[in-house]
């Protein structure tokens, strides 16, 4: 068990829809980042957030954000879902900046 | 951005074998993971190993920074070690402290 818990597990949903993934960093990890795993795009990284404040953006899409509550935990907004959109979505967490990272267990989110 | 390439994609091994995964990286880093993703798809840390050799039980990591590679040992290989092996670097002086994938090697120990 690594620590990083995400809610749910999997997720199904249908086109055009809106879904929320939640994550809980490591007791005392102040950074957490979202990744996109999918078959054709392999790992990606979404957005990261220090502190409760935006850090870096990476490859994430208009339709998805995210956000840090000041207790630390974290929740990606995905919208107007479409099927490309279906991927397993991680949260990772870590101390500070350059410090091991850690990962939750993945949401599968389907969208059909 | 930096590129991380992962050598071989696929390996297939007889239960007991020993095998060496490479990663190659196109930058200075701050930071390297290894990790093992099992068939439920969890990603499990292996190593943190920005630079020099760590061992754990069969498995051991060696990244030569200066030459901007890491090395993943595991030996007598056993089916549960089956499943997908990524290295992620931190570029240095990046904006953020994002992680980027390799491409992952998938690993497959017959027994």
């Amino acid at each position: 068990d690594s620590g990083v818990t995400q809610t749910p597990k999997h997720l199904i949903t249908a086109t055009g829809q809106r879904v929320t993934l939640r994550c809980s960093p490591r007791s005392g990890d102040l950074s957490v980042y979202w990744y996109q795993q999918s078959l054709d795009q392999g790992l990606q990284f979404l957005i990261q957030y220090y502190n409760g404040e935006e850090r870096a953006k990476g490859n994430i899409l208009e339709r998805f954000s995210a956000q840090q509550f000041p207790d630390l935990h974290s929740e990606l907004n995905l919208s107007s879902l479409e099927l490309g959109d279906s991927a397993l979505y991680f949260c990772a967490s870590s101390v500070i900046s350059s410090t091991e990272a850690f990962f939750g267990q993945g949401t599968r989110l389907t969208v059909v | 951005g930096i590129q991380v390439e992962q050598s071989p994609p696929d390996l297939i091994l007889q239960e007991g074998a020993n095998s060496t995964l490479r990663c190659n990286f196109s930058d200075s880093v701050n930071n390297l993971q290894w990790f093992h993703q099992n068939p439920w798809g969890q990603l499990i840390n292996l190593f943190y190993i920005p630079s020099g050799t760590k061992q754990n039980g069969r498995l051991s990591a060696t990244t030569v920074a200066t030459e901007r590679y890491s090395l993943l040992y595991i030996s007598s290989s056993q089916t549960t070690d089956s499943g997908v092996y990524f290295c992620a670097v931190e570029r240095r002086n990046n904006a953020g402290n994002m992680l980027t994938f390799g491409g992952g090697t998938r690993l497959m120990v017959k027994p």
